[in-house]
Order: C-alpha cells, then sequence, then structure tokens
C-alpha cells in the first residue's frame, strides 16, 4: 500500500550542481504534481502533469524541468541549483477528470543546496 | 480561482470544537470548496470538500454559507494530534490540475 513514493528523502548540494527528484505512485492516477514548500510558507505548485505525455507550468516552475515518464512517474530535475531552491519538495497524484479533487501526497523530499 | 482568506492561526482546547474559518468572496458558482491539513512537515492530508450543502464525515464537518462566500471546517472534538495548519483552497471543477494552496491556518490544540 505505497501511494506515493518520493526519492531521494534527503539530498545536500553544492550551487551549480544538477539533480532529479523521483516521484512514483501505484494509484493508476492520471494527474501528478510537483510543489515545492519552503519554510514557515504554504505549498506552492511547481509543475503538473494532467495525464500521460503532458506537462503544464504551476505558479514557480523557473529554475526547475519535469519529465511525466509513464502513467506512474512524474520526475522533477534541476538543472543548475541554486541556494533559492533549498526547499521540501513534496510529488502529489490525483485521478483527474472525474474524480473527487482528492490530492495523495507524498512525504516529502528535504533539499538543501549550498 | 477565488483567493481564499484565513487566519494565521488559533487555539483550541483540547476536547472542545475546533472551528476554522475561511473566506471566499469571490468564488464563483462551479467552484468547490476543499480543505486540507498539514501535520508538522508531512505530506498535506485531504479533509473534506463540498459545493452548496453542508458536508460531513469521519474526520470534520463543512459548513458553507448560503451565499457561499465563506466557510467553517469544525472538528467536534479536538485533539492533540489535530494540531497542524489547515488549508481551504478553492476550486473550479473543470480547473482539476490548479490546485494553489495558500498559507493556511495554524491550529494549536492545548491540554
Amino acid at each position: 500500500n505505497a501511494g506515493v513514493t518520493q526519492t531521494p528523502k534527503f539530498q545536500v548540494l553544492k550551487t551549480g550542481q544538477s539533480m532529479t527528484l523521483q516521484c512514483a505512485q501505484d494509484m493508476n492516477h492520471n494527474s501528478m504534481y510537483w510543489y515545492r514548500q519552503d519554510p514557515g510558507m504554504g505549498l506552492r505548485l511547481i509543475y503538473y502533469s494532467a495525464s500521460e505525455g503532458t506537462t503544464d507550468k504551476g505558479e514557480v516552475p523557473n529554475g526547475y524541468n519535469v519529465s511525466r515518464l509513464n502513467k506512474r512517474e512524474f520526475s522533477l530535475r534541476l538543472e543548475s541549483a541554486a541556494p533559492s531552491q533549498t526547499s521540501v519538495y513534496f510529488c502529489a497524484s490525483a485521478p483527474g477528470a472525474g474524480g473527487t479533487g482528492e490530492l495523495f501526497f507524498g512525504e516529502g523530499s528535504r533539499l538543501t543546496v549550498l | 480561482d477565488a483567493k481564499t482568506t484565513q487566519p494565521t492561526s488559533m487555539d483550541c482546547a483540547e476536547g472542545r470544537a475546533a472551528n476554522l474559518p475561511c473566506n471566499h468572496s469571490t468564488i464563483s458558482g462551479n467552484e468547490y470548496v476543499y480543505w486540507y491539513r498539514q501535520i508538522h512537515s508531512q505530506g498535506p492530508q485531504y479533509i473534506i470538500h463540498g459545493l452548496k450543502n453542508n458536508e460531513t464525515n469521519e474526520m470534520a464537518s463543512l459548513i458553507i454559507t448560503e451565499d457561499r462566500k465563506s466557510s467553517t471546517l469544525i472538528l467536534p472534538h479536538a485533539t492533540l494530534r489535530d494540531t497542524a495548519v489547515y488549508y481551504c483552497i478553492v476550486r473550479a471543477e473543470y480547473n482539476f490540475n490548479k490546485f494553489y494552496f495558500g498559507s493556511g491556518t495554524k491550529l494549536n490544540v492545548k491540554p
């Protein structure tokens, strides 16, 4: 009963390094999302994928790229990490059109950029 | 999607009802009201949602005013484990992919 699984859970990068956050869901959901949460703040939508093969920008897409590899997996890539990208990253999934609108979240990936 | 306004924080005594307000005065007819909560630094958890009628589930009740410009989430018997940040979100049914969270209300349940 895994739900939404994110890897890695913790990561420390140096400025300019690149990395990819992985997200997988086993609920056969159509829609997937990436959010970031800075200390003391709410969640902000980075990118989302309405269905396999499509991706769209959210509120704060700059500095990120995404790939919807297949229906299960949605990855977030930082090409050249900056200290401003230090945050907790949450992946979520939802059934999509016709569903109740409930989002299912992963446990988060804590990223520090030095 | 309509914007929401919530108090920054609230206190509630353990065992008492917690009433969390949300203002969404610009809500339109096809927009739903959703509530989520985030305990400590975990991923947010869905609580309840509604369109115009009051809703109740095993976690909470949602009261939406007749003009739909505000709503209240009610936790009938708050426990210490209900201490969390509660988010009120308004979202159109057709806009199911744009799910924006604000800053929420930090509910502190005290013994």
